[in-house]
């Protein structure tokens, strides 16, 4: 059972385009946090979201934390080639709160022809 | 800082064979994880260390897997024997601490193929 859940599986969009992935789960967590993985490469950190609700942005993402605490959405403005590749969330458990216990999502394959 | 350094980058084996994955966390970091990616189970923690010791290795397949942590500088994970279904990409990544916020440093992975 996978305990988050991330839709689209794929994504393939134009350049220009903007798109949401979303990452849900039945569990609740103390933070979550988005990860980029690009081929050949381990993922790196984009944001963490601690608050129910919080909205958080970078540039031309927008990340938001839903007022359970049990999903978050990933919102790409006029998406650009740069930004292909697998976007990943990780989720800390309720309890204890340790680097252990995160849980990641399969992710979103994202591709934005030019 | 060159990053947490992963080798070897590819590893082709046959099956039966012992494997040895490489890793070298960033300096001054206190945690290390190792962890499976594939496209069917996605991104799994197999076991993590604190200062060098192991904390939890609940997500370690099998017996056939087994992880050592000798100094601050270097881990090792090792499969015997190595069967095809352990083919995935191999993560090692560190945290200067095990807190829900802190970021998790990613290496660039070993490719494992078993045939």
């Amino acid at each position: 059972t996978q305990l988050l859940e991330q839709s689209p599986q794929f994504l393939s969009i134009q350049e220009g385009e903007n798109l949401t992935v979303y990452c849900n789960s039945s569990s609740v967590f103390s933070s979550l946090q988005w990860y980029r993985q690009e081929p050949g490469e381990g993922p790196v950190l984009l944001v963490t979201v601690v608050t129910g609700g919080e909205v958080k942005k970078l540039k031309r993402l927008t990340f938001q934390f839903g007022d359970a605490r049990k999903d978050s959405s990933l919102h790409i403005t006029a998406a650009q080639p740069g930004d292909t590749g697998l976007y990943l969330c990780a989720g800390v458990m309720n309890y204890g709160g340790s680097q252990g216990n995160l849980i990641f999502g399969k992710g979103t394959k994202l591709s934005v022809k030019p | 800082d060159a990053g947490v350094i992963q080798s070897p980058r590819h590893e082709v084996t046959e099956m039966g064979q012992e494997v040895t994955l490489r890793c070298k966390p960033i300096s001054g970091h206190d945690y290390l994880f190792w962890y499976r990616q594939t496209m069917m189970r996605g991104l799994e923690l197999l076991i993590y260390f604190n200062n060098n010791v192991p904390i939890d290795d609940s997500g370690m397949p099998e017996d056939r897997f087994s992880a050592k942590m000798p100094n601050a500088s270097f881990s090792t994970l090792k499969i015997q024997p190595s069967e095809p279904r352990d083919s995935a990409v191999y993560f090692c990544a560190s945290s200067p601490i095990n807190r829900p916020n802190t970021e998790a440093f990613f290496g660039q992975g070993t490719r494992l193929t078993v045939v």
